[in-house]
């Protein structure tokens, strides 16, 4: 049993469409980051999120964190094929060592043209 | 700029074989980590390093040792290697809350 579980485990849609990718855990998180991974690379950090409620935009990516620092939510507004990856959440646990990162089951995103 | 340089990038090893990852990041960053990444589990911590000359066991650690001698590279054993440990290995390091990753080993074990 993963401490962090994303759902959903594949995404398929059109280009244009908007999307969800969410993030939970019965743990609290002192921080929740997500990354991007492309095939044949290590995951990139997209955004950090520290306090509970947080949004973050980053263009059409909206970034959440939930009022309880347990879970976290990904939106994308109108998806373009450059969004096609694996989507990957990542959480400092409270009271663990700060830099103790735990990763998420992943996403896989495709966006077709 | 180097970042986060894994070696080797593929490897084969029979059952029962040992060998030794090595990663080296040329940030001056504290914090080294050791992942491997399974379909659909996402990226499960093996090990992991807050200084030179110190180690701690991650999620999934059975099977694996590591040694931080210097504080630029963190070296993954595996001292009899399973097919269970077929996997492609991500090494990363951090400084603050952002981790910086290496293009990953992938090893088989047949």
């Amino acid at each position: 049993t993963q401490l962090l579980e994303q759902s959903p485990q594949f995404l398929s849609i059109q280009e244009g469409e908007n999307l969800t990718v969410y993030c939970n855990s019965s743990s609290v998180f002192s921080s929740l980051q997500w990354y991007r991974q492309e095939p044949g690379e290590g995951p990139v950090l997209l955004v950090t999120v520290v306090t509970g409620g947080e949004v973050k935009k980053l263009k059409r990516l909206t970034f959440q964190f939930g009022d309880a620092r347990k879970d976290s939510s990904l939106h994308i507004t109108a998806a373009q094929p450059g969004d096609t990856g694996l989507y990957l959440c990542a959480g400092a646990l409270v009271g663990g060592a700060t830099n103790k990162l735990i990763f998420g089951t992943g996403t896989l995103l495709a966006v077709q043209p | 700029n180097a970042g986060v340089t894994q070696t080797p990038k593929f490897r084969v090893l029979k059952t029962g074989q040992s060998m030794t990852l090595l990663c080296a990041q040329d940030m001056n960053h504290e914090y080294m980590y050791w992942y491997r990444q399974d379909p659909g589990m996402g990226l499960r911590l093996i090990h992991y390093s807050v200084g030179e000359g110190t180690t701690a066991k991650g999620e999934v650690p059975d099977g694996y040792n590591v040694s931080r001698l210097k504080k630029q590279n963190f070296l993954l054993g595996l001292e009899s290697a399973a097919p269970s440990q077929t996997s492609v290995y991500f090494c990363a390091s951090s400084f603050g809350l952002e981790a910086f990753f290496g293009q990953g080993t992938r090893l088989t074990v047949v």
